[in-house]
């Protein structure tokens, strides 16, 4: 999806490990966000950001942390990753009245 | 946030119409209606938006009755590449906080 990167695309980690997945935009959106999406079933809302410094929550907050220093950059923290946080992950953009723009998502398994 | 019922899943084959509806009975005054397209490993795709009557773009259809309370996408002539699950998301202007059921399945046979 043009305007939306997400990295990495893949990744594996070990219960306890942490990460940050990253979602990079280019198309100077103020308003980002981070769904999950477990198999067969519709994206859940984890954080989402109004601007650069603002921050809520969303459905599914709980081992979840982020930030929003830039209006470009939007990293999801896992700081402690257990097996339920196996998902996929998907970052999403949207400007005024227009409908959002999701990334291609990042696959993670935890072991 | 409104809750939206959908089928949850619809064969079809190519060149025929596919007709998805939507339920949604507590849809707020201000909400539009919108859908969006996931295919296998991508992220979802918006498709169209509307707020009452019919709209139309070059993918689809979306037809919204006077009392607003359910929706139907409309897909002329699918073809293969139309196989995705199809949402259908209320969506307030500037209330970004997106609501994603399990969608519709829509399998096209050749």
């Amino acid at each position: 999806n043009a305007g939306v990167t997400q990295t990495p695309k893949f990744q594996v980690l070990k219960t306890g490990q942490s990460m940050t997945l990253q979602c990079a935009q280019d198309m100077n959106h103020e308003y980002m966000s981070w769904y999950r999406q477990d198999p067969g079933m519709g994206l859940r809302l984890i954080h989402y950001s109004v601007g650069a410094g603002i921050t809520d929550q969303g459905e599914v907050p709980n081992g979840y942390n982020v930030s929003r220093s830039t209006t470009e950059d939007f990293p999801l923290r896992l700081l402690s990753a257990a097996p339920s946080q196996t998902s996929v992950y998907f970052c999403a953009t949207a400007t005024g009245s227009q409908p959002q723009h999701f990334g291609d998502g990042t696959r993670l398994s935890i072991l | 946030l409104a809750k939206t019922t959908q089928p949850i899943s619809m064969d079809s084959y190519e060149g025929q119409e596919v007709n998805i509806t939507c339920s949604h009975n507590n849809i707020a005054t201000n909400d539009y209606i919108t859908w969006y397209q996931q295919f296998p490993s991508q992220g979802p795709r918006f498709i169209i938006q509307g707020y009452k009557t019919k709209v139309t773009n070059e993918v689809a259809s979306l037809f919204i009755p006077a009392d607003r309370k359910s929706s139907t996408l409309s897909l002329p002539r699918v073809s293969l590449s139309d196989t995705a699950v199809y949402y259908c998301l209320p969506y307030g202007l500037n209330d970004y906080k997106l609501s994603f059921g399990a969608g519709t399945t829509v399998t096209v046979r050749a």
